[in-house]
């Protein structure tokens, strides 16, 4: 079984050009997540998805970044304009149950996007 | 607020020596607690995660942990390190209502292993 996959590995872009990230979660995950890493900085929640709606998008910086997830399968994050501040590694991950009693679910990450601005 | 606080960025062992890397918690409810390892141009691996099943809990590779509920810790162990144990390490916290969680991470901490 595939993992979670993202595209592309790396991306370098200047200042004001727009970006997209993707993410295909694992066949059959419902729920899918980002997360950022800034150097240096812990990994910080963006948002979550559970299949094509928006669950939690409180992690999200400002209106520059927006997320779908089309379908409720694979998802794109775009950053537009992006800043200097936006570099750094952009994870995604998903996870299969949708908990209704309590409880948590394993949440499988993918190898991450390194975007970098000049 | 949940949160977990990971002491050392950097921890260097000899391989064979024991491998403890730190990890504490703050959290005002029973807390699900991971450690995640990721390697070099890799993405994050679960390695182990509380669930209150049982406080010893074993992972991949021979890690394990101990959630310590006096002591707010759940600190990673490896009795022996392995020159491919070198990596970086994440301890996380799940936090959120029931079915909408997401993961709280520490800043890591680098795993050095020499000969």
């Amino acid at each position: 079984e595939a993992g979670v996959t993202q595209f592309p590995s790396h991306s370098v872009i200047e200042k004001g050009q727009t970006v997209t990230l993707r993410c295909d979660p694992i066949s059959g995950h419902d729920n899918l997540y980002w997360y950022r890493r800034v150097m240096g900085k812990e990994i910080k929640f963006l948002l979550h998805f559970v299949k094509e709606s928006k669950q939690d998008e409180s992690g999200m910086p400002n209106n520059r970044f927006l997320a779908e997830r089309t379908g409720g399968t694979y998802s794109t994050l775009k950053v537009q304009p992006a800043e200097l501040e936006d570099s750094g590694v952009y994870f995604c991950a998903s996870s299969q149950k949708t908990l209704l009693a309590g409880g948590t679910d394993t949440q499988y990450f993918g190898p991450g996007t390194r975007l970098t601005v000049l | 607020a949940q949160s977990v606080t990971q002491l050392g960025s950097h921890v260097s062992v000899s391989e064979g020596a024991l491998v403890l890397l730190r990890c504490n918690y703050s959290s005002s409810v029973p807390p699900y607690l991971f450690w995640y390892v990721q390697y070099p141009n890799q993405g994050l691996q679960l390695l182990l995660k509380y669930t209150s099943a049982a406080t010893l809990v074993k992972g991949i590779n021979g890690f394990e942990a101990e959630f310590k509920k006096s002591e707010t810790s759940f600190h990673l162990t490896k009795p022996s390190a392995h020159m491919s144990d070198a990596a970086e390490y994440f301890c996380a916290v799940s936090v959120g209502n029931t079915g909408f969680q997401k993961l709280v991470f520490g800043t890591g901490t680098r795993l050095l292993v020499s000969p």
